[in-house]
């Protein structure tokens, strides 16, 4: 059973540009969350989805960034026009239930 | 509001030396308790948890104690190797209104040198 997949490694994106990033839950899971990582920090929830819904987008920039969770293919955060302020590492986890979140091994974004 | 504190890094030991990492929480309600590890590079992968009261949560050697008088969950092992060298993360988890996110704390860099 392959993990949590995410997609790409790294990204590199000019102050201005947009940024998707892509998370591939394990089979048979139908929640994903987001978080971000900071350096020097812990790691911040963003947002939690089910499929094709938004269940709490409680830790999300109200401005820029959304999230989705089609019914078909991964979950996707999106930054538009990004700033260096952005710059961090994005985790995805999934979970086939409630509690047991299981992590991607993330993405980590640099805005030059 | 919910929050995980956990005590300030680095921490550097030699090998077979005991590690003890402390973390508190507050929390309203029973939260379930986690602690996590990230290698260099890596993603987060869950070392152990604990779910009520009195449980313990134990882990390729690792153990930790859910303590409800204390809020407490500190991470403990009796003889570190140099593999274990990585951030250990405390956290708990939040259920509202449908939604189970984790919060954690800031992380403790552990160097375990030969």
């Amino acid at each position: 059973n392959a993990g949590v997949m995410q997609n790409p490694r790294h990204l590199v994106r000019r102050r201005g540009q947009e940024a998707r990033l892509r998370c591939s839950p394990m089979k048979g899971h139908s929640h994903v969350y987001w978080y971000r990582q900071l350096p020097e920090e812990g790691l911040k929830f963003m947002v939690y989805l089910q499929k094709e819904n938004i269940i709490d987008e409680s830790g999300m920039p109200k401005e820029r960034f959304s999230a989705e969770f089609p019914k078909e293919g991964p979950s996707i955060l999106r930054i538009q026009q990004v700033v260096r302020g952005d710059s961090a590492a994005y985790f995805c986890a999934s979970s086939p239930r409630s509690y047991e979140q299981y992590f991607g091994p993330g993405t980590r974004l640099t805005v030059t | 509001g919910d929050s995980v504190t956990q005590m300030e890094g680095p921490v550097t030991l030699s090998e077979e030396a005991f590690l003890t990492i402390n973390c508190t929480y507050t929390a309203t309600g029973y939260p379930s308790l986690f602690w996590y590890v990230q290698y260099p590079g890596e993603g987060l992968q869950l070392l152990l948890k604990a779910t009520k009261a009195d449980d313990k949560g134990s882990n390729k050697g690792f153990e930790a104690t859910y303590r409800k008088e204390t809020t407490s969950f500190h991470l403990e092992k009796g003889s570190v190797q140099v593999s274990d060298s990585a951030v250990y993360f405390c956290a708990l988890s939040v259920s509202k209104g449908g939604s189970e996110k984790l919060v954690f704390g800031k992380g403790t860099k552990l160097t375990v040198n030969p």
